[in-house]
């Protein structure tokens, strides 16, 4: 069955803009969760959805938001870019319980 | 809250190689445990779980087995390829949340 698949792969952005990443998780996952890797401060936590319902949320400023649809596909934004927002943006589903999550391949964004 | 530790690397091996790579948690009640690998350019793949204390989880020749007692979950191999150079991340799923919390990562470097 297919993955989860996240568009874009590449993202150039500018200061002050705002981005929309997107995510299509494996079909029959209800769960969908957003990771932003950097190399200083590794893996962090953004927020997970379960059935359109923000379920758990990171210490992300207001900024960074997301939104799950009825077909548990999931968007993120983040708005008035930040230097610092340059990152590898990685979005991973489940079936909603703690057995584990599938990754997609992630959207690096770039911020210049 | 949860934690995970894990020891930084570099490590590098020499193919036909032993490999530990040691993995502690911190979390309340019983957390799930995970081991995932990214390799360059891509996203995380799961490589294996366990879910309650004693269990082991293997894939493609790693093993890692949940210790409740000493609180770990360290990831071994008897005999590392070429092909197994990537990021390896131990990570949890605990207490009331469904979010992965992720160790900072080892990078494993192995040499024909």
């Amino acid at each position: 069955k297919a993955g989860v698949t996240q568009t874009p792969r590449y993202l150039i952005k500018t200061r002050g803009q705002q981005v929309t990443l997107s995510c299509s998780p494996i079909s029959g996952h209800r769960s969908v969760s957003w990771y932003q890797q950097t190399p200083g401060q590794g893996l962090q936590f953004l927020f997970e959805y379960f059935s359109e319902t923000q379920r758990n949320k990171g210490n992300f400023p207001g900024r960074f938001s997301g939104r799950q649809f009825s077909n548990s596909r999931s968007e993120m934004n983040v708005s008035t870019l930040e230097l610092g927002d340059s990152a590898l943006y990685l979005c991973a589903s489940s079936l909603g319980d703690r057995q584990g999550y599938t990754f997609g391949s992630g959207t690096r964004l770039t911020v210049v | 809250g949860n934690s995970v530790t894990q020891m930084e690397g570099p490590v590098t091996l020499s193919e036909e190689a032993f490999l530990t790579i040691n993995c502690t948690y911190t979390a309340t009640g019983y957390p799930s445990l995970f081991w995932y690998v990214q390799y360059p350019g891509e996203g995380l793949q799961l490589l294996l779980k366990a879910t309650k204390a004693d269990d082991k989880g293997s894939n493609k020749g790693f093993e890692a087995t949940y210790r409740k007692e000493t609180t770990s979950f360290h990831l071994e191999k008897g005999s590392v390829q070429v092909s197994d150079s990537a990021v390896y991340f131990c990570a949890l799923i605990g207490g009331s949340n469904y979010k992965l919390t992720f160790g900072k990562g080892t990078l494993l470097t192995v040499n024909p």
